[in-house]
């Protein structure tokens, strides 16, 4: 089980969009629709942002959005504001009762 | 609102056991739709899941440390435990709990919310 692929970082100026991408394998992301992405400011616990691969839970802002491709999953961030400034990583249900999250990646709003 | 909190010492020499209990609060630990489980982060690292728990006492690890971890829950204290056993520097991070949402088959899908973390040291 390894870890899935994250970029270190992303950086986008405020409005713009960014996708931060999540690669698996076809163990886990590729053969289950349970991706699931968490923020993380410094210091804080990760928050629940998008589950079930496109599935916002309720309070999170429709800028974020998720989708798949294959063993690629993706998270976009639309209309970037500087509240978004943050740690996120993908995590994906991997057979067998198990999990296993990426690696995160850092966000930047300049 | 459902809330999580973790507690235990913040120092554990090695090769001892490291114990944790996280307390649920607003809302029924032994609820048919979730389980329960650990997550933790190294200073300056990513999140590795640890494992789950159902309120019946089932339980999923982590392949990478099965062999050293065991998750248990008190329903009548609505609270459930981690222990990990022969701790070393590399066990050292923030260990977080977290409510576990059930898909389909019983598969686990997401993590939230979570307990704000406590910091565990493997030190001697």
């Amino acid at each position: 089980q390894s870890a899935l692929t994250q970029p270190r970082s992303v950086s986008g100026s405020p409005g713009q969009s960014v996708t931060i991408s999540c690669t698996g394998t076809s163990s886990d992301v590729g053969d289950y629709n349970y991706v699931s992405w968490y923020q993380q400011h410094p210091v804080k616990a990760p928050k629940l942002m998008i589950y079930d691969v496109t599935k916002r839970p309720s309070g999170v802002p429709d800028r974020f959005s998720g989708s798949k491709s294959g063993n690629t999953a993706s998270l976009t961030i639309s209309g970037l504001q500087a509240e978004d400034e943050a740690d996120y990583y993908c995590c994906s249900y991997a057979g067998s009762y198990t999990l296993v999250f990426g690696g995160g990646t850092k966000l930047t709003v300049l | 609102q459902l809330q999580l909190q973790e507690s235990g010492p913040g120092l554990v020499k090695p090769s001892e056991t490291l114990s944790l209990t996280c307390t649920v609060s607003g809302g029924s630990i032994s609820s048919s739709s979730y389980y329960w489980g650990w997550i933790r982060q190294p200073p300056g690292k990513g999140l590795e899941w640890i494992g789950n728990i159902y309120y019946s006492g089932s339980t999923n690890y982590n392949p990478s440390l099965k062999s050293r971890v065991t998750i248990s829950v008190d329903t009548s204290k609505n609270q459930f435990s981690l222990r990990l056993r022969f701790v070393t520097a590399a066990d050292t991070a923030v260990y977080y709990c977290a409510r576990v949402g059930i898909a389909a088959r019983r598969m686990a899908n997401w993590f939230d919310p979570w307990g704000q973390g406590t910091l565990v040291t493997v030190s001697s």
